[in-house]
């Protein structure tokens, strides 16, 4: 089964609204981390968190990591038509050195 | 622009032909990646190699072979592949493997987008 699933699948907003992607998983994660894939791209690393709880900032991007570090979110706020495209979570199962992406969620953000 | 290379691209073959994508990193990485993207599944962890050794195969059919030669290239053979391998194909790099270094942030090479008629 899906070690890390990721909701929603898609997402489409008005520009200027906010967006939430949401990633869980039913093992504790040793860290997790945030890519982002533009259409016709590849994943491009955005950020991980490694701490319990962590929360980071990356301009209008706000990431957290759950208490028990098996969940996980990627707000955005305001979103801009740069944002389009599909962020994918994606965590090491802690103690199996195994490393899972989550199914992502794909953005459209309308003008 | 990412330090991680891939060729060809694009790749259009027959399911008796049998051909080799190539993955090469410039980032002084010790681990390599291959995965395999497609509608179905986004993104599937098929093969890992950590300092030239391979260290997870996720049950990947015996059509897709993987070779390292050393630990900036690394290359996937094809033979007799179906319809339904084709995918987009990524290879990635990260400094290591290791959950307990928090070091495996990976950086993706462009891709080659695989067509198997």
């Amino acid at each position: 089964g899906q070690q890390v699933m990721q909701i929603p699948q898609y997402q489409h907003v008005q520009e200027g609204e906010d967006f939430t992607t949401y990633c869980n998983s039913s093992t504790t994660l040793s860290n997790i981390q945030w890519y982002k894939q533009r259409p016709g791209g590849h994943p491009v690393f955005l950020i991980q968190l490694v701490k319990s709880g962590e929360v980071k900032k990356q301009k209008r991007l706000t990431f957290q990591f759950g208490e028990a570090k098996k969940n996980s979110s990627l707000h955005i706020t305001a979103t801009q038509t740069t944002d389009v495209g599909t962020y994918f979570c994606a965590g090491t199962l802690y103690n199996f050195n195994k490393f899972y992406f989550g199914s992502g969620t794909k953005l459209n953000v309308k003008p | 622009e990412t330090g991680v290379t891939q060729t060809p691209r694009h790749l259009v073959m027959g399911m008796t032909n049998k051909k080799s994508l190539k993955c090469e990193q410039h980032l002084g990485h010790n681990a390599m990646y291959w995965y395999k993207q497609s509608a179905k599944k986004p993104l599937e962890l098929m093969f890992v190699y950590s300092l030239e050794e391979r260290v997870e195969n996720n049950s990947v059919p015996s059509r897709f072979s993987p070779e390292c030669p050393n630990s900036s290239h690394l290359f996937l053979h094809l033979h007799t592949l179906q319809p339904e391998d084709s995918a987009l194909y990524l290879c990635a790099s990260s400094q290591d493997t290791g959950w307990a270094s928090g070091d495996n942030e990976q950086f993706f090479g462009p891709g080659t987008r695989l067509t198997v008629l």
